[in-house]
């Protein structure tokens, strides 16, 4: 059973359309990350919220953490097709360890 | 970006063969990670490192074993390969100061 659910799991939109990716949990987490993985490489961290509520900013895509740090949410607005791949969110619950969420494919089409 | 390789990048095995898997990092990091991604599961813990000779299970530790006798160092081995554990596997090193993990290009598992 994974901790951290993320929907939807396939997303395919045209260029310029905005879109929202939420990842869920029933736990509550120290903090949260995001990472967008390429096809055939390793995943690469976007940004850590830490506090609940938090908002940042990165571009055109905005991440939010929920009050309560359990959830959170990733919003990209004008979508392109550079920002095709597959978004992971992290959640650290120990401090040591990071449990991943079940991953959402994104595909932007020019 | 940090320096993390793996190798091999992609390996082809059969049922009840070990199978070790190597992790090299550059960057003088602390802790270390192994991950397996599945479709569906997104990545999934399978042990870690908080330095030289000292590890952690994850969540999905059964069946491999993990050995760090070098800080840049981090072995997987799968003691007797199963079916189930055809995967891609992932290593990353964490600085600890920002919580970034930096993963390698990961190893494609195939067991038959």
């Amino acid at each position: 059973t994974q901790l951290l659910e993320q929907s939807p799991q396939f997303l395919s939109i045209q260029e310029g359309e905005n879109l929202t990716v939420y990842c869920n949990s029933s736990s509550v987490f120290s903090s949260l990350q995001w990472y967008r993985q390429e096809p055939g490489e390793g995943p690469v961290l976007l940004v850590t919220v830490v506090t609940g509520g938090e908002v940042k900013k990165l571009k055109r895509l905005t991440f939010q953490f929920g009050d309560a740090r359990k959830d959170s949410s990733l919003h990209i607005t004008a979508a392109q097709p550079g920002d095709t791949g597959l978004y992971l969110c992290a959640g650290a619950r120990s401090g040591n360890q990071f449990y991943f969420g079940t991953g959402t494919s994104l595909t932007v089409i020019p | 970006d940090a320096g993390i390789t793996q190798s091999p990048r992609h390996k082809v095995t059969e049922t009840g063969t070990p199978v070790t898997l190597r992790c090299h990092q550059t960057e003088n990091h602390r802790y270390m990670y192994w991950y397996r991604q599945d479709p569906g599961h997104g990545l999934r813990l399978i042990h870690y490192s908080y330095g030289v000779k000292d590890t952690d299970k994850g969540e999905v530790s059964d069946g491999y074993s993990v050995s760090r006798s070098k800080t840049e160092d981090f072995l997987l081995t799968l003691e007797s390969a199963t079916s189930s554990q055809t995967s891609v596997y992932f290593c990353a090193s964490r600085d600890r100061a920002t919580d970034t993990q930096y993963f390698g290009p990961g190893t494609r598992l195939t067991v038959l």
